[in-house]
């Protein structure tokens, strides 16, 4: 089973709203990852949470993350229509667990003009 | 840099094929992973290396799959022999450190296996 679930599978918006998407994992962590992919194309990392973090701003996204409940959250402001891309958490689960980050199922997000 | 160079873009063959992915990580980045991405089961962990050396092939389906990294410059994933349910996406990713931070991933290749 996989480690991360998006949340929601699919969300649609119009050009300059802010788009939030929401991480759950099952097992501790080392730290969190949110990447992009672009239909067609690679990933792309957008930006790297800690466990001893909560919060971490990279333009305009802000990640947030509760160990206790075991989940994060992604918010993009202001989204354009180049935001339109399938987003996923990934996980990096302990300390036997180098080198294996495993990733969620996605939320496809589409931004409208 | 030119990133992750994976060839071929896409790859259409006939079951019981050999197949040969192709992968180039980014110079000085010391780890590489080989990822497979489907609409039924996401992106799954196959194999990586550290060094050239495969660290954990836990991932890699069976034993009709196998990877090879002879260099810090070039690895291969070979499908041998391919089934139509190993069509898919593969992915591969560089990392310039062993540790689990901020992969860089490469286009894919597309395997259609008919």
């Amino acid at each position: 089973s996989q480690q991360g679930e998006e949340d929601p599978q699919a969300l649609s918006i119009q050009e300059g709203e802010n788009a939030t998407m929401n991480c759950s994992y099952k097992t501790s962590i080392n730290n969190l990852q949110w990447y992009r992919q672009n239909s067609g194309r690679g990933l792309v990392h957008l930006i790297l949470i800690r466990s001893n973090e909560r919060e971490k701003h990279s333009g305009r996204l802000r990640v947030t993350l509760d160990t206790s409940k075991k989940s994060s959250s992604l918010l993009i402001t202001a989204s354009r229509a180049a935001d339109t891309a399938s987003y996923f958490c990934a996980t990096d689960v302990g300390a036997d667990s180098w080198g294996k980050l495993q990733f969620g199922a996605g939320t496809q997000v589409v931004v409208t003009p | 840099d030119a990133g992750v160079i994976q060839s071929p873009r896409h790859e259409v063959t006939e079951m019981g094929q050999e197949v040969t992915l192709r992968c180039k990580p980014i110079s000085g980045h010391n780890s590489l992973f080989w990822y497979r991405q489907t609409m039924m089961r996401g992106l799954e962990l196959l194999i990586y290396f550290n060094n050239n050396v495969p660290i954990d092939d836990s991932g890699m389906p069976e034993d009709r799959f196998s990877a090879k990294m002879p260099n810090a410059s070039f690895s291969t994933l070979k499908i041998q022999p391919s089934e139509p349910r190993d069509s898919a996406v593969y992915f591969c990713a560089s990392s310039p450190r062993a540790t689990n931070e901020k992969l860089f991933f490469g286009s894919g290749t597309q395997l259609s296996v008919l």
